[in-house]
């Protein structure tokens, strides 16, 4: 069973371009962070949003948690090809000292920028 | 960079064999945390330690099992290897304590199975 279901699964869209992915789930997280991986590396952390309603901005990208911090969604503006990866949501369940972390991840988002 | 590494960077094993992973964390970080990633798809979460003890497991059986040493380093071993094992595995380390703690990815270990 997913608990994060992210969508849509491949975009490919041509530079300039506005996007966004979401991320879904039935599930309450304590936290929910985005990552960007590329082929063959680990995830890079993006952003780590922990309030519902919450908003981050990082340059063209923009990030949000749902209120009921169920839900999330990465807006890109102007896209360019160097955006190219694929894009991670993770949630964290568990909140409490000592407890263990897990993330949760959805199946990914891979956006293809073309130039 | 994240200040995590792994290693090795590539491995290839054939089936029934066992293999050690590894993974330094970053400075100041007590928890390493595993997850297996198969092609296509996000990251599982195999297992978790923090102070040298499991703290924490996925739905994967008790031929994956791990250690945390005083450095807060880690290892993963899988024995019996079967050919759906084949993944990139990947260590995070963090530190615990924030409820918006971040999780640092390394580079990840390709692991084939033949």
């Amino acid at each position: 069973t997913q608990l994060l279901e992210q969508s849509p699964q491949f975009l490919s869209i041509q530079e300039g371009e506005n996007l966004t992915v979401y991320c879904n789930s039935s599930s309450v997280f304590s936290s929910l962070q985005w990552y960007r991986q590329e082929p063959g590396e680990g995830p890079v952390l993006l952003v780590t949003v922990v309030t519902g309603g919450e908003v981050k901005k990082l340059k063209r990208l923009t990030f949000q948690f749902g209120d009921a911090r169920k839900d999330s969604s990465l807006h890109i503006t102007a896209a360019q090809p160097g955006d190219t990866g694929l894009y991670l949501c993770a949630g964290a369940l568990n909140a409490y000292e000592g407890s263990a972390r897990q993330l949760t991840f959805g199946s990914g988002t891979q956006l293809t920028v073309l130039p | 960079e994240t200040g995590v590494t792994q290693s090795p960077t590539h491995l290839i094993k054939t089936r029934g064999q066992q293999v050690t992973l590894r993974c330094s964390s970053q400075s100041g970080h007590n928890t390493v945390s595993w997850y297996q990633q198969a092609l296509g798809q996000g990251p599982q979460f195999i297992f978790q330690y923090y102070r040298e003890e499991e703290n924490g497991r996925g739905n994967f059986p008790p031929r994956f099992s791990g250690l945390q040493f005083p450095n807060y380093s880690s290892e993963l071993n899988v024995n019996a290897l079967e050919l759906d094992d084949s993944a990139l595995y990947l260590c995070a380390s963090s530190s615990t304590g924030e409820r918006g703690e971040t999780q640092y990815f390394g580079p990840g270990t390709r692991l084939l199975v033949l």
